[in-house]
């Protein structure tokens, strides 16, 4: 158990519609990143929060943002599904914001399925 | 930019044999090196690193050395299980301020009795 904790594991929904994905990272840690892991693209670097700032954009797409609260947990927001979204999302936490030769810890992730 | 190759999958050992999954990186400076495994259903952990040149990671019975002069980061083992099965992504993270980390497309490994 990494003590990242996405919800929810699972996720049906359909194109067009509209969905949030949520991620509490590990305790003291300020960094959350989100990826993307598909069978065609591998994983791909979305998005990065530092203590509530966006530190650092991947390939993501306009279709979707993100933020972090106070508390520091996030959430990822998907809108204009389309089947190609269709992926397991993993959020990952770190403690700072360094990148570099920091660890990051991944959460379980949340399998999307669009229909 | 910064990117990974490795080895494509899925491997097939029997359970005792020897492993090696290659691994090569292009990237400009002194980055960091790592290793992380996925097991079925579950997130990404990390195996694990090395953060400069001729360093040697090693962890539960895995280990990676990071060549610059091949820039490659290899990770090998010994003796592979049955639980050893898994997603074996290399990765590395650019030197110089802050970097994200760059996944490989992963290798899968199946280990059988």
């Amino acid at each position: 158990d990494s003590g990242v904790t996405q919800t929810p594991k699972h996720l049906i929904t359909a194109t067009g519609q509209r969905v949030t994905l949520r991620c509490s990272p590990r305790s003291g840690d300020l960094s959350v990143y989100w990826y993307q892991q598909s069978l065609d693209q591998g994983l791909q670097f979305l998005i990065q929060y530092y203590n509530g700032e966006e530190r650092a954009k991947g390939n993501i797409l306009e279709r979707f943002s993100a933020q972090q609260f106070p508390d520091l947990h996030s959430e990822l927001n998907l809108s204009s599904l389309e089947l190609g979204d269709s992926a397991l999302y993993f959020c990952a936490s770190s403690v700072f914001a360094s990148g570099g030769a920091e660890t990051q810890y991944f959460g379980p992730g949340t399998r999307l399925l669009v229909l | 930019g910064n990117s990974v190759t490795q080895m494509e999958g899925p491997v097939t050992l029997s359970e005792e044999a020897f492993l090696t999954i290659n691994c090569t990186y292009t990237a400009t400076g002194y980055p960091s090196l790592f290793w992380y495994v996925q097991y079925p259903g579950e997130g990404l952990q990390l195996l694990l690193k090395a953060t400069k040149a001729d360093d040697k990671g090693s962890n539960k019975g895995f280990e990676a050395t990071y060549r610059k002069e091949t820039t490659s980061f290899h990770l090998e083992k010994g003796s592979v299980q049955v639980s050893d099965s898994a997603v074996y992504f290399c990765a590395l993270s650019g030197s110089g301020g802050y970097q994200k980390v760059t996944f490989g497309t992963g290798t899968k490994l199946q280990v059988i009795p």
